[in-house]
């Protein structure tokens, strides 16, 4: 597609309860990123994929989160037992091999926990 | 390792006034630099890019950005600031073969009329 788009753009979700979050990344685009934004913080980077590379998950806060990717295209970070220190915006974004190009972002996915 | 470094979180400057925000950046190889634009409720846009070619880097809607490696700084400045430039700014650093960019924590721009 012409950007990165997530889905959905906003979910409220009870705590404890699961949720999924979908990113799809631009046609073409081999890596793709998850960041983790709070309420007035910086980014924080979660999970990258890069091709048919094994995942590095090293920024995964706890084994209560975790994501998947098909292939090169769509990527679902699912979040389970949710907590209410889990209440950020989600972005993902997705780039050309190298990363010297820069990424795009999609406009994210605000969870709130309840 | 690489990190990034903002000084201020906050910046507010009057229009038609210099916009300079403040990056400081640590690497151990040669690093490709970012700077990304946040406005309310969006996700974030690639104002410009610094990847060893000229040290001055043009960006859109004005901005550019200078790469002093003896300083280890990449400050972004805009020389007339508009309404419109009001947003949050982020700096990057590439992790390189690790991956993924390492963000600075952001610096919110407030423009006054």
């Amino acid at each position: 597609g012409a950007g990165v788009s997530q889905s959905p753009s906003n979910k409220v979700t009870e705590k404890g309860k699961d949720v999924e979050l979908r990113c799809d990344p631009i046609s073409g685009h081999t890596a793709l990123y998850w960041y983790r934004q709070r309420l007035g913080q910086g980014l924080e980077f979660l999970i990258y994929f890069q091709g048919n590379s094994a995942p590095d998950k090293s920024g995964l806060p706890s084994d209560r989160f975790s994501a998947e990717r098909t292939g090169e295209s769509v990527s679902t970070l699912t979040i389970q037992r949710t907590q209410q220190e889990d209440s950020a915006v989600y972005l993902c974004a997705s780039s050309l091999e190298r990363t010297g190009y820069g990424y795009t972002f999609g406009s994210g996915t605000r969870l709130t926990v309840v | 390792a690489q990190s990034v470094t903002q000084l201020g979180s906050h910046v507010s400057v009057s229009e038609g006034a210099l916009v300079l925000l403040r990056c400081n950046y640590s690497s151990s190889v040669p690093p490709y630099l970012f700077w990304y634009v946040q406005y309310p409720n969006q996700g974030l846009q690639l104002l410009l890019k610094y990847t060893s070619a000229a040290t001055l880097v043009k960006g859109i809607n004005g901005f550019e950005a200078e790469f002093k490696k003896s300083e280890t700084s990449f400050h972004l400045t805009k020389p007339s600031a508009h309404m419109s430039d009001a947003a949050e700014y982020f700096c990057a650093v590439d992790r390189g073969s690790q991956g993924n960019l390492i963000f600075g924590k952001g610096t919110k721009l407030s423009v006054k009329p």
